[in-house]
């Protein structure tokens, strides 16, 4: 069975700094689905980046890169200029095929400081 | 297009009722996810429909959960004779999977109290 690992329950950064975001993960497929999901204090979780594992490149949107390291089963999550905006839970998620289940980390709440 | 929607947004219920929350994802998108979160934790996979077909529901899930999504439109979720470990937020997820975007859509949940 998949499993996803997040080893960081809980981070704190200053505004504008660049944080980093760790998830691993264990699978025997070769081609798969990666995601970062986050969720903002009582509000619906929202996807911000997502990788496909037959993808050599790193995905990027504006802020917000991954790391993908197929070979160590790493997918780690780099913001950028922090925001206060960006305080919330994130949350590592793998899908095995375009057709199944999503599943997630633990999560890892992020608090950027004034 | 409004979003998934989900139905209550808050339930109380005394511990052994049965509950029931509605799920209304994005129009057209056939594949529905539910999921339930605790404090602090994931979404834990609960049980997943393509259309009206159920795909797979979580080995964890107790014989008093069932789902069902009778027109593959809305779904609902029901939780017979409730157990005070029920208490959890109830997320509901849509997405299309004829095409190639991957990302699934989420509700803003049903938090259920079993007191």
């Amino acid at each position: 069975a998949q499993t996803v690992t997040q080893s960081q329950p809980e981070m704190s950064v200053q505004e504008a700094e660049t944080v980093t975001l760790s998830c691993t993960y264990d699978t025997s497929e070769s081609n798969y689905y990666l995601f970062w999901y986050k969720q903002p204090p009582s509000r619906q979780m929202i996807l911000v980046i997502r990788q496909e594992a037959y993808k050599q490149q790193n995905a990027t949107e504006n802020r917000f890169s991954v790391n993908f390291q197929k070979a160590a089963k790493s997918f780690s999550l780099k913001i950028s200029d922090s925001q206060l905006g960006d305080t919330a839970m994130y949350f590592c998620a793998f899908m095995k095929g375009r057709d199944d289940k999503i599943i997630f980390g633990k999560g890892t709440r992020l608090h950027i400081l004034p | 297009d409004t979003g998934v929607s989900q139905d209550p947004r808050h339930k109380i219920t005394k511990r052994g009722q049965n509950v029931t929350f509605r799920c209304d994802p994005i129009s057209e998108h056939n594949r529905l996810y539910w999921y339930r979160q605790t404090l602090g934790q994931g979404p834990e996979f609960l049980t997943y429909f393509q259309n009206e077909a159920q795909l797979e529901k979580s080995r964890l899930l107790s014989d008093r959960f069932s789902a069902e999504r009778p027109k593959g439109s809305f779904s609902t979720l029901e939780i017979q004779r409730t157990e005070q470990g029920d208490s959890a937020m109830y997320l509901c997820a849509s997405r299309a999977t004829a095409t190639e975007n991957t990302e699934a859509f989420f509700g803003q949940g049903t938090r259920l109290t079993v007191v």
